[in-house]
């Protein structure tokens, strides 16, 4: 079974632009979490989708915002991009909400 | 609030020697608790999981995890490090069966000498 995918797996983007960043769950999957790694604040949850439906957010600003289609596939949109957005973005999915999370290879997302 | 705390930012051990990594959680009831290890560049893998039952969990890699409630704490190990071990190791819950919003810990960053 494939595992999950992400693209693109590395962004250059200049301060103010916008991002779109794309994550593909395990097949079955319904649920997919996303998460912000920095060396400074270490991993960060971002939100949860479930069934198309965001059911959890993290404390990050209106900034980030993402979705989930009806394939369980799931995007997340960064806008108005600042240097600190700078990080590793990373997508997990789990077959339920609060069961195990597999998670992708990450986004490497540099604003410069 | 929910935390997880691994003490540890770095360890060194030697290849063949046994090895333990701390984690202690903040949660009032049972907590969803998980291992994962993070290769430089990479994603994170799942090493093991606990959510009831018995208490020590085995995972891949022949990696190992005790749960002690009185302690708070999800500890992992195992018996004789390989070289290919090297990588960081984060600690991780989630409160209850309904949420994907896991906590992590700040991780460890494992060091093998030959």
């Amino acid at each position: 079974k494939a595992g999950v995918t992400q693209t693109p797996r590395y962004l250059i983007k200049t301060r103010g632009q916008q991002v779109t960043l794309s994550c593909s769950p395990i097949s079955g999957h319904r649920s997919v979490s996303w998460y912000q790694q920095t060396p400074g604040q270490g991993l960060q949850f971002l939100f949860e989708y479930f069934s198309e439906t965001q059911r959890n957010k993290g404390n990050f600003p209106g900034r980030f915002s993402g979705r989930q289609f009806s394939n369980s596939r799931s995007e997340m949109n960064v806008s108005t991009l600042e240097l600190g957005d700078s990080a590793l973005y990373l997508c997990a999915s789990s077959f339920l909400q609060g069961s195990e999370q597999y998670f992708g290879p990450g986004t490497r997302l540099t604003v410069t | 609030a929910q935390s997880v705390t691994q003490p540890d930012i770095h360890i060194t051990v030697s290849e063949g020697a046994s090895l333990e990594l701390r984690c202690n959680y903040s949660y009032g009831a049972t907590p969803y608790l998980f291992w994962y290890v993070q290769s430089p560049g990479q994603g994170l893998q799942l090493l093991l999981k606990y959510f009831s039952g018995d208490t020590l969990v085995q995972g891949i890699k022949g990696f190992e995890a005790e749960f002690k409630r009185s302690q708070s704490s999800f500890n992992l190990r195992k018996p004789s490090v390989h070289w290919s071990d090297a990588a960081e190791y984060f600690c991780a819950h989630h409160g209850s069966s309904n949420t994907g919003k896991l906590i992590f810990g700040q991780g460890t960053t494992l060091q093998v000498k030959p």
